[in-house]
This record gives structure tokens, C-alpha cells and sequence, in this order.
């Protein structure tokens, strides 16, 4: 069945600092999301990604979509600790919506 | 709107009780779903709904039943409780359409003891 993989698990980012968090399928998507959920939250819808090799910003975040609909990446320039939390990817294939396991950030002041 | 609301926050039950975990929403969406998740772990599909009196097994639904009985309701049964159903619940809904985005609820941390 489809899978979503999501790497790094874990990252620690001293503030200021940019860093990516990637996102990938096994099968073709129809489209991605990428959510945001703070310690002790729930999931916060961020951005959907629908186009091939399509790329979306939102201020200090860009998302972007692969050219074979497969993978996406989340990059953050300049962290603030407003941006802890674990960022989730979610695929969205044959009408399932499937979620990666998350990057789990941490800023260091 | 509240969105979508779910209730109890907090439970803990006891081995092979059972409870049923509430999700409404008041947003008109006709799919629904619940989700759990794991300490430090992504969200699992349990079930689904695509609208009223349509449910769908998800990626783990042993042990959990759902009914959607209308479009704003979806609860989710657990029948005889196991530690290792002890998870955090999240409802979430969405419309169909271009704009697919899903809203969670604020979720239930069910501790099975």
C-alpha cells in the first residue's frame, strides 16, 4: 500500500538558522499537505500542494512539490522559536489521505 | 462555528471497558475520519466516512467501530479496552472540493490501564 516517509525525525536548530525537512511517496500523488502541530496541539492545516513541481511560500516557509509528484520538501529560513513543533507531510492518493511520521523540530535559543 | 468538537479530553479506562469517543462537526463537511497517534509517532487511519451512513476501515480499526448516522456526527466505540489502544484521538473532517484541508479536533488522550 502507499507509504510516506518523512526524514528527518528529529531536528535540532539553533535559532536563525534554515534547515529542510523532506517528504516522500511511494505512489504518485494526487496532491500534499503539510501540517503543523505545537507540543500538546493537534495538526494545523499549513499548505496543500497540488501541481507538479509547484513551490508555495508563506513568509519565512517554502514548500515545494516534485516533478514526479512523489516528494516534497519543507524549507524554514532564519528559525524562531514560534516554529517548534512537528511538521507533518500528509499524500493524498486514490481519495486515502496518508500521513508521514513527522520532523520533529527544536529550537535552541 | 466551533469547528470540529470532541469530548472527553481526558479518559482513562480500565482493561475490557468500553467507551465511546464523541466528534461533531459544524461545518457541513461530508468526510469525516479519526485518527490516532502515538507518543512521538505520525497519525494512524482508523476509520472513515465520505458522508451520512458511509464508513470505511482505515489503516488499523481492530478493536473500534464507527456510525455516521448524520453529517455531523461520528463517533468512534471501543469495545473491551486494551493498553495498547492508550493513544491520543483526533477527529478530523474536511469538504470535498478543491480546497481539501483537513480540521482536526482538539483530540481525547485515552490512557487504557
Amino acid at each position: 500500500g502507499q507509504q510516506v516517509m518523512q526524514i528527518p525525525q528529529y531536528q535540532h536548530v539553533q535559532e536563525g538558522e534554515d534547515f529542510t525537512t523532506y517528504c516522500n511517496s511511494s505512489t504518485t500523488l494526487s496532491n500534499i499537505q503539510w501540517y503543523k502541530q505545537r507540543p500538546g496541539g493537534h495538526p494545523v492545516f499549513l499548505i496543500q500542494l497540488v501541481k507538479s513541481g509547484e513551490v508555495k511560500k508563506q513568509k519565512r516557509l517554502t514548500f515545494q512539490f516534485g516533478e514526479a509528484k512523489k516528494n516534497s520538501s519543507l524549507h524554514i529560513t532564519a528559525t524562531q522559536t514560534t516554529d517548534v513543533g512537528t511538521y507533518f507531510c500528509a499524500g493524498l492518493s486514490w481519495g486515502k489521505l496518508q500521513f508521514g511520521a513527522g520532523t520533529q523540530v527544536v529550537v535552541t535559543p | 462555528n466551533a469547528g470540529v468538537t470532541q469530548t472527553p479530553k481526558f479518559r482513562i479506562l480500565k482493561i475490557g471497558q468500553s467507551m465511546t469517543l464523541q466528534c461533531t462537526q459544524d461545518m457541513n463537511h461530508n468526510y469525516m475520519y479519526w485518527y490516532r497517534q502515538d507518543p512521538g509517532m505520525g497519525l494512524k487511519l482508523i476509520y472513515y466516512s465520505v458522508g451520512a451512513g458511509i464508513t470505511d476501515k482505515g489503516e488499523v480499526p481492530n478493536g473500534y467501530n464507527v456510525s455516521r448516522s448524520t453529517t455531523e456526527d461520528f463517533p468512534l466505540r471501543l469495545e473491551l479496552a486494551a493498553p495498547s489502544q492508550t493513544s491520543v484521538y483526533f477527529c478530523a473532517s474536511r469538504l470535498q472540493g478543491v480546497d481539501e484541508k483537513l480540521f482536526f479536533g482538539s483530540g481525547t488522550q485515552l490512557s487504557v490501564l
